[in-house]
């Protein structure tokens, strides 16, 4: 069964904190993708990666890092966290040429 | 600039009756349209998606109907059922390159009343 796994489904940090979202995929997916999701706003795409090492910004990516050294691993980072960046954070994967997305649970990040 | 717009934000319909959620796109080059099912707690999980050289597709009680001239798709849930109480997401995408980003709509929440 595939599987993407983030860290942590809630986390609580500190405005001005560097905070780290972490996601693992066992499908050997090229593609990995970072989202955050809003009440009334969707799925907004803020860095997606396409191959380790490789990084592109999505549609929001001010605010925010990411990090892919191995395949598997997609890291999500949060330079200097703020409150508005309270929300959920959805990681999902997909094999290069393939159009379907298998999505983590999410973690729900509360910055206060 | 929202490529994917989604509507309504909120339906509540009765065990039986049929739900529809309507989304329309602006990007000509989009040319895969999934929808994603949510449950509270859960990550999205896909539904059933539509190529633009088919006018419908239908999945059990789900149906896809595309109208390409238009630039609309629906989703029609048929026989509702209080299982299918969920948030419904359409998306769009390219798939052109060795990588495809999909754009979402903003969503939809289905309540099915017992």
């Amino acid at each position: 069964d595939v599987k993407v796994t983030q860290s942590s489904r809630y986390l609580v940090k500190r405005t001005g904190e560097k905070v780290f979202l972490e996601c693992v995929q066992d499908m050997d997916h090229e593609n990995m993708f970072w989202y955050r999701q809003d009440p009334g706003l969707g799925l907004r795409l803020i860095y997606f990666s396409y191959d380790v090492k490789m990084k592109e910004k999505g549609d929001i990516p001010e605010g925010y890092s990411v990090s892919r050294e191995k395949k598997e691993r997609f890291s999500l980072i949060l330079e200097s966290a703020s409150t508005n960046q309270t929300s959920m954070y959805l990681c999902a994967s997909s094999l290069q040429g393939n159009t379907e997305a298998f999505f983590g649970q999410g973690t729900r990040l509360t910055v206060v | 600039q929202q490529q994917v717009k989604q509507s309504p934000q909120s339906l509540i319909v009765q065990k039986g009756g049929i739900s529809i959620i309507n989304c329309a796109y602006e990007n000509t080059a989009f040319d895969y349209f999934p929808w994603y099912q949510q449950f509270p707690g859960k990550g999205p999980a896909l539904l059933i998606a539509i190529r633009p050289d088919v006018s419908e597709k239908k999945e059990g009680r789900f149906t896809i109907s595309f109208n390409k001239s238009a630039k609309q798709f629906s989703l029609h849930i048929m026989d509702s059922q209080p299982g299918d109480s969920a948030t419904y997401f359409c998306a769009a995408t390219s798939r052109g390159s060795g990588y495809s980003t999909l754009t979402f709509g903003k969503g939809t929440m289905l309540l099915v009343s017992p």
